[in-house]
């Protein structure tokens, strides 16, 4: 069984803290997304990564950073938490195909966090 | 961006009835896939159809997909209180690689 799996599954920072949110698959994915949802807005890709130490933003990077120094893990990283981000964080990994470009994509269960 | 576009929004339906949810997208793909989410978890994969496939089933599922009309449906026959759940397509976008985004969402109720 693939499994994704993100390091918390419910979190409460603070107002500029630096946060991390780690994601770690383990089939040897080559691409790993971060994803923001939020009520009424579908997912939102923040950031994405199709290899070790390459990265692509989204549609919506501002305040976020991403670090993927080995394959198996993508971090999302919150440079100065504000409110606006409070949400739910779902991460997810997929195999590279040269035909399909994505196939079918496995997710993490999810990590709510909270920004007071 | 988002690129797909599900429809309805919402829709609620009694046990034992089918669920349509359509899905339309803006540039072209090579593939489009569906999700499923249960409230408050991760989602799960459900079916991938190619861009040169016209329909596809799995189990309860049909997937149908118009290249031509930019378009893709899910059926989900004889619905149970189970299946109550969002769902989402997806389509990995050519032009930017590896990019997979989502729509929204249609949110389906089940009434048992």
């Amino acid at each position: 069984d693939v499994k994704v799996t993100q390091s918390s599954r419910y979190l409460v920072k603070r107002t500029g803290e630096k946060v991390f949110l780690e994601c770690v698959q383990d089939m040897d994915h080559e691409n790993m997304f971060w994803y923001r949802q939020d009520p009424g807005l579908g997912l939102r890709l923040i950031y994405f990564s199709y290899d070790v130490k390459m990265k692509e933003k989204g549609d919506i990077p501002e305040g976020y950073s991403v670090s993927r120094e080995k394959k198996e893990r993508f971090s999302l990283i919150l440079e100065s938490a504000s409110t606006n981000q409070t949400s739910m964080y779902l991460c997810a990994s997929s195999l590279f195909s040269i035909t399909l470009m994505n196939t079918e994509a496995f997710f993490g269960q999810g990590t709510r966090l909270t920004v007071v | 961006s988002q690129q797909g576009e599900e429809d309805p929004q919402a829709l609620s339906i009694q046990e034992g009835e089918n669920a349509t949810m359509n899905c339309s997208y803006k540039t072209s793909i090579n593939n489009l896939q569906w999700y499923r989410q249960n409230s408050g978890r991760g989602l799960v994969h459900l079916i991938l159809i190619r861009s040169n496939e016209r329909e596809k089933h799995s189990g309860r599922l049909r997937v149908t997909l118009d290249t031509s009309k930019k378009s893709s449906s899910l059926l989900i026959t004889a619905s149970r209180a189970a299946d109550t759940a969002s769902y989402f397509c997806a389509t990995p976008l050519k032009e930017y690689g590896n990019k997979l985004v989502f729509g929204a969402g249609t949110i389906l109720r089940v009434k048992s």
